[in-house]
């Protein structure tokens, strides 16, 4: 069983389009992020949810919203999607706050 | 403000070498500590963490220890084997000031060869 998936692995898009990705958990964690890998591996957080509610959202362009409909999910939706976009997503998810203890497999975005 | 500071990789060892990793750390309060591995194609997975100076985190073969006088939490493991081939993330969590924002080194990345 899957603890942490994102769908979908890829993502290939062109410059302007608006897409989404999805995050679920089974492991009945409290709190769920979205992070941001660039290509020297560097790892950003970009937002951190607890309970549904919003507790880290960081200096992240405001195209990009997360969303949690419940506890064990957490969406990320990015309008306009930008050249710089091009990264790796990774959901993962903590019992108890930070730090997060199991991550997803990651979503790798290629903006065209 | 919060940093990690990692040795640049990649780190090229033989299977059955000694591996040490360093990790220094700047933080306003007192944070935990941790280390994550990252196997290729994959998500981060949390290795081993402490939570105060002197604690020694361990899991798998790895090992690190807080040291707060140093301002380290190297990551060592006596043996290594190819399959510890992998891209290691030293990382903090710092309560001080109500933010727990967890901040992350760049990553080293271990090469192990048979």
């Amino acid at each position: 069983d899957t603890a942490v998936s994102q769908t979908p692995k890829y993502l290939v898009t062109q410059m302007g389009n608006d897409k989404s990705i999805k995050c679920e958990q089974n492991l009945g964690h409290d709190t769920m992020y979205w992070y941001k890998q660039d290509s020297k591996k560097f790892l950003k957080i970009m937002f951190s949810y607890n309970n549904k509610e919003l507790i880290i959202n960081e200096t992240v362009p405001n195209r990009f919203s997360p969303k949690s409909p419940d506890k064990a999910h957490l969406n990320l939706h990015i309008n306009s999607l930008e050249l710089g976009d091009s990264a790796v997503y990774f959901c993962a998810s903590s019992q108890d706050g930070p730090p997060p203890q199991h991550f997803g497999d990651g979503t790798r975005l290629s903006i065209l | 403000g919060n940093s990690v500071t990692q040795m640049e990789g990649p780190v090229t060892l033989s299977e059955e070498a000694f591996l040490t990793i360093n990790c220094t750390y700047t933080a306003t309060g007192y944070p935990s500590l941790f280390w994550y591995v990252q196997y290729p194609g994959e998500g981060l997975q949390l290795l081993l963490k402490a939570t105060k100076a002197d604690d020694k985190g361990s899991n798998k073969g790895f090992e690190a220890t807080y040291r707060k006088e140093t301002t380290s939490f190297h990551l060592e493991k006596g043996s290594v084997q190819v399959s510890d081939s992998a891209v290691y993330f030293c990382a903090l969590s710092d309560s001080s000031g109500g933010s727990y924002i967890p901040t992350f080194g760049r990553g080293t990345s271990l090469i192990v060869h048979p």
